[in-house]
C-alpha cells in the first residue's frame, strides 16, 4: 500500500519558469513533511519540510504548499536553475519520538532545460 | 553540520558471503539511524530503525537474521547483510537523527553492493 504517491515520474521544465512537483498521501496520521533532492549515486539532501498545522513554507526558491484536505502537497521551485535537475523525493512523517519514521514516495525526476 | 558518512561507497562481493556496510554521524550524537535500501528507479525503503543500545526494529518482510544491525555507539551503526545473493544487490542508505529532533534525518552517500 504506497501512502506516499508522487504520480509523475518525471517532469520537465524550461530554465527560469516555475517547476512544480507534485505529492498525495493517504494516512491522515501523518504529521509533517519534508522534500529531499537526490542524485545518482547519493543520499538524499533535505530540501524543505512543512509542519501538518501550516499550509505553506518558504525557503528561497523553495516553497512548499500542504492541502490537508485534498491530502496533497506540492513543491515549488522558482526560478528553476540547471542545478535542480535531480530526483525529487516528497516524504511524510509518522510516529513521535523513537518510533518517528519516515514513508517516502516514489520520486519525480526533474530536467532543467536551458 | 550534520554529515552522515558511509563506508564503502561501493563493495562487490560474492555469492555466500557476508558485507558490513558502516554509517557514521561525524559532527552530531545520532541517537537514531535508519537503514533503507532503494531497487532502481523506486522509493527508498525503510528497512529497519536502530536507537543507540538498543535493538533494531526492523520493518514488515524485511529478514533480521538476514540484515543484522548495530548500534553500538552514537555515532556509528552497522548493516551486515549475510548469506548474499544476488537479489541483495541494491543502493542501501543510512540515515541519522540526534537527540532532541523532531523530523529531522540527515542521510549518508549511500553503498551501493553488487553480488555475484
Amino acid at each position: 500500500d504506497q501512502q506516499v504517491k508522487q504520480n509523475s515520474p518525471s517532469l520537465s521544465v524550461q530554465e527560469g519558469r516555475i517547476s512544480i512537483l507534485n505529492c498525495d498521501y493517504t494516512n491522515s496520521m501523518f504529521d509533517y513533511f519534508l522534500w529531499y533532492k537526490k542524485y545518482p549515486a547519493e543520499g538524499p539532501t533535505f530540501l524543505i519540510s512543512i509542519s501538518s498545522i501550516k499550509d505553506k513554507n518558504e525557503d528561497g526558491r523553495f516553497t512548499v504548499f500542504l492541502n490537508k484536505s485534498a491530502k496533497h502537497l506540492s513543491l515549488h521551485i522558482v526560478p528553476s536553475q540547471p542545478g535542480d535537475s535531480a530526483v525529487y523525493f516528497c516524504a511524510a512523517s509518522l510516529g513521535g519520538g523513537g518510533a518517528q519514521k519516515l514513508v517516502f514516495g516514489q520520486g519525480t525526476r526533474l530536467t532543467i532545460n536551458p | 553540520g550534520a554529515v552522515v558518512s558511509q563506508h564503502p561507497s561501493r563493495v562487490i562481493c560474492k555469492s555466500g558471503t557476508s558485507v558490513k556496510i558502516e554509517c557514521r554521524s561525524l559532527d552530531f550524537q545520532a541517537t537514531t539511524m535508519f537503514w533503507y535500501r532503494q531497487f532502481p528507479k523506486k522509493s527508498l525503503m525503510l528497512m529497519a530503525t536502530s536507537n543507540e543500545g538498543s535493538k533494531a526494529t526492523y520493518e514488515q518482510g524485511v529478514e533480521k537474521d538476514k540484515f543484522l544491525i548495530n548500534h553500538a555507539s552514537l555515532t556509528l551503526s552497522t548493516l551486515t547483510v549475510t548469506s548474499a545473493h544476488p537479489e541483495d544487490s541494491s543502493f542501501y542508505i543510512c540515515s541519522a537523527r540526534g537527540a532532541g529532533w523532531t523530523y529531522e534525518q540527515y542521510f549518508g552517500p549511500g553503498t551501493r553492493l553488487t553480488v555475484t
